[in-house]
C-alpha cells in the first residue's frame, strides 16, 4: 500500500466510449502526475499538476483531458481513444518542496486500459 | 534518446548470483531514485539517493550516486527469485523537482 489508489484497475473501453480514470492519493502530497506505460516503451510523463495547476502537458492528444479538483484527487477523462492508446495508466504523487533536493514520487497500481 | 539510459535491459540469472545494473546520463540530477515494478502492477520505491558518491544499502541491494550526479547503480547480491521484476531508475532533474524522467528499466530474472 503506498497510500496512491487508483480505480478501476482494469478498464476496456470502446473507441467511441466516455470514461475516466480516478487517482486519490493519502499522503499530504501537494503535485500529482498521470503516465503511461506501454509495451515495450519506457514510462512517458503526461501530465503534471502542482498545487492543483497544470505545470506540464507533455504534446499529449487532446483525447485525454486531466481535472486535479483538490490536492489529494486527479482524473483523467478518455474519450474517441484509439487502439494504440491500450497500456497501463498510472498515477503518482509526490511532495514538491522548492529547495529540497529528495523530491519522491510515490506511484498507485495503475489502471489496466484496452481500447477495442 | 532517453535522458536516463539503464543496462543491462535485460538480465536472467541463477539464483545465489551477484549483479549490477546501471543508470546513466549526460544530464545533472537533484536526486535519483529506483523502484521496482512487478508486471501489473505500479512501480514501487526502492530507495532516494541525493549526494554525489552516496551509498545506500538495503539488505541485498547497494545503490550507489555517482560523484556527478548523472548516474546511479544498483548491485544485488545473492540474487533470489523474490528480486525478479522491472527495475526503473528515475529523478528530477537539477532545480526542476517536479518532472520525474523514467529510465526505460532493467527486467531481472532470478531463476531458482
Amino acid at each position: 500500500e503506498t497510500g496512491v489508489t487508483q480505480t478501476p484497475r482494469h478498464l476496456v473501453m470502446g473507441m467511441t466510449n466516455k470514461k475516466s480514470l480516478k487517482c486519490e492519493q493519502h499522503l499530504g502530497h501537494n503535485a500529482m502526475y498521470w503516465y503511461k506505460q506501454s509495451a515495450k516503451k519506457p514510462l512517458e510523463l503526461m501530465f503534471v499538476y502542482s498545487l492543483e495547476e497544470r505545470v506540464e502537458n507533455n504534446s499529449v492528444p487532446s483525447r485525454f483531458s486531466p481535472e486535479c479538483p483538490n490536492s489529494s484527487h486527479l482524473f483523467l477523462h478518455l474519450h474517441t481513444l484509439q487502439p494504440e492508446d491500450s497500456a497501463l495508466y498510472l498515477c503518482a504523487s509526490s511532495q514538491d518542496q522548492s529547495g529540497q533536493m529528495n523530491t519522491e514520487a510515490f506511484f498507485g497500481q495503475g489502471t489496466r486500459l484496452t481500447v477495442v | 534518446t532517453q535522458l536516463l539510459e539503464q543496462s543491462p535491459q535485460f538480465l536472467s540469472i541463477q539464483e545465489g548470483e551477484n549483479l549490477t545494473v546501471y543508470c546513466n546520463s549526460s544530464s545533472v540530477f537533484s536526486s535519483l531514485q529506483w523502484y521496482r515494478q512487478e508486471p501489473g502492477e505500479g512501480p514501487v520505491l526502492l530507495v532516494t539517493v541525493v549526494t554525489g558518491g552516496e551509498v545506500k544499502k538495503l539488505k541485498r541491494l547497494t545503490f550507489q550516486f555517482g560523484d556527478a550526479r548523472k548516474d546511479s547503480s544498483l548491485h544485488i547480491t545473492a540474487a533470489q527469485p523474490g528480486d525478479t521484476g522491472l527495475y526503473l531508475c528515475a529523478g528530477p532533474l537539477l532545480y526542476n523537482f517536479n518532472k520525474f524522467y523514467f529510465g526505460s528499466g532493467t527486467k531481472l530474472n532470478v531463476k531458482p
